[in-house]
């Protein structure tokens, strides 16, 4: 089975500038989650979707924006692109085990604002 | 609020030693934890986690972890040590309520050949 897939792998962006990253996730696997790793750090969580529903959304601005589709991919929208956005961003599809999320996670866009 | 804490920024182990990275968590209610390991370059790959039950859990590639209710503590084990396994680990504590898991800063352990 493929595991999660994201697209682009890089990307190089200028200051002020949107970006649209995508994300597959696993087939089967309904949920997906968005998270910001900037470097030397873990990974923050961004948002995380349900069944096409926004089910959680972390410390984030409103610059920041996803969406889920039918077949369960899902789009990270960023406006307004500022020099702290530049980090890799991480895509998670989940499928609920035992009471719990358990999270498989793609290898990531690395954004670089410029 | 839940949390995690990684003390360790770094652990060296030599090769064929055992390791531990360590953990401690603040959570309400029951924990959710996870360990995740990141290669360069890479997503985050998962390793095991502990919802109920054996205060032992095992997990991939040999590795196991010790839950401590007690100490709030979760660390990760591995008998004998390999130069692959070289790499940044993340210990997380999945929030039911935000339905987010929260990370830790990280670890990079060194397995010197």
């Amino acid at each position: 089975d493929a595991g999660v897939t994201q697209s682009p792998t890089h990307l190089i962006k200028t200051r002020g500038q949107h970006v649209t990253l995508r994300c597959s996730p696993i087939s089967g696997h309904k949920s997906v989650s968005w998270y910001q790793q900037v470097l030397g750090q873990g990974p923050q969580f961004i948002f995380q979707y349900y069944e096409k529903e926004e089910r959680g959304r972390g410390n984030f601005p409103d610059r920041f924006s996803a969406r889920q589709f039918p077949n369960y991919s899902s789009e990270l929208n960023v406006n307004a692109l500022l020099l702290g956005d530049s980090a890799l961003y991480l895509c998670a599809s989940s499928i609920r085990d035992g009471g719990t999320d358990t999270q498989y996670f793609g290898p990531g866009t690395r954004l670089t604002v410029l | 609020a839940q949390s995690v804490a990684q003390p360790e920024d770094q652990v060296n182990v030599a090769e064929g030693n055992p390791l531990t990275v360590k953990c401690t968590y603040s959570v309400s209610g029951n924990p959710y934890l996870f360990w995740y390991v990141q290669y360069p370059n890479r997503g985050l790959q998962f390793l095991l986690k502990y919802i109920t039950g054996d205060n032992l859990v095992k997990g991939s590639y040999g590795f196991e972890a010790e839950f401590n209710k007690s100490q709030t503590s979760f660390h990760l084990k591995k008998p004998s040590a390999l130069v692959s396994d070289s790499a940044l680990y993340f210990c997380a504590v999945y929030n039911t309520g935000g339905f987010k898991t929260i990370f830790g800063a990280g670890t990079r352990l060194f397995v010197k050949a």
